[in-house]
């Protein structure tokens, strides 16, 4: 079955740590996508990418970077420059031409400790 | 600034209620405008969706009414069961990108 995985499912950073989050998807979409969530405040976009080697900043991308070296993969890495990391995480793609809407990952859920 | 205006923010709902949450957009180039059901600790998953040109779309018990001149659009619930508690979040769609609302989190008590 085609999807987007997410790991890890649970992830803990301590102060001045940077950490990665995995995304990965088989369903030959286009574009990728990293959001996060906070309690009340909807899906924020923290980057995204169209094509493979190429991505732009969302609205919160301060204290994060990605890579997209694949089509495949997306990783979102949390630098210790994010002053409040806790939150969320949730990857999504798409394909790029038409109306077509999002395919979420399960999410990561990161805690600083 | 919220492209995507999404209330109320919670709802509850007798079992086989009608559940009700809006959303309103101000930019005209928005073309398509899905809906997201979201458990806890899951991703959203996509419910149903609409294009402008149409006016209702339903699907079993989920209707998705658009108001193009109004710039408004809403998920309506019928006969709502205790397995549909969960976040609800409305989108729109403008070129590659989506803006979503806030999201209600909706509680149907049995």
């Amino acid at each position: 079955d085609g999807g987007i995985t997410q790991s890890p499912k649970y992830l803990f950073r301590k102060e001045g740590q940077n950490v990665t989050l995995s995304c990965e998807q088989n369903l030959n979409h286009d574009a990728m996508y990293w959001y996060r969530q906070d309690p009340g405040q909807g899906l924020r976009l923290i980057y995204y990418s169209q094509i493979v080697n190429d991505f732009q900043k969302g609205d919160i991308a301060e204290g994060y970077s990605v890579s997209r070296e694949k089509k495949e993969s997306f990783p979102l890495t949390v630098t210790s420059a994010q002053k409040n990391p806790t939150a969320f995480y949730l990857c999504a793609s798409r394909k790029n031409r038409g109306t077509y809407g999002y395919t979420f990952g399960s999410g990561t859920r990161l805690t600083v400790v | 600034q919220q492209q995507v205006k999404q209330s109320p923010q919670s709802l509850i709902v007798q079992k086989g209620g009608i559940s009700i949450i809006n959303c309103a957009y101000e930019n005209t180039a928005f073309d398509y405008f899905p809906w997201y059901q979201q458990f806890p600790g899951k991703g959203p998953a996509l419910l149903i969706a609409i294009r402008p040109d149409v006016s209702e779309k339903k699907e079993g018990r989920f209707t998705i009414s658009f108001n193009k001149s109004a710039k408004q659009f809403s998920l309506h619930i019928m006969d709502s069961q205790p397995g549909d508690s969960a976040t609800y979040f409305c989108a729109a769609l403008t070129g590659n990108q989506f803006y979503f609302g806030t999201g209600t989190s909706l509680t149907v008590i049995p």
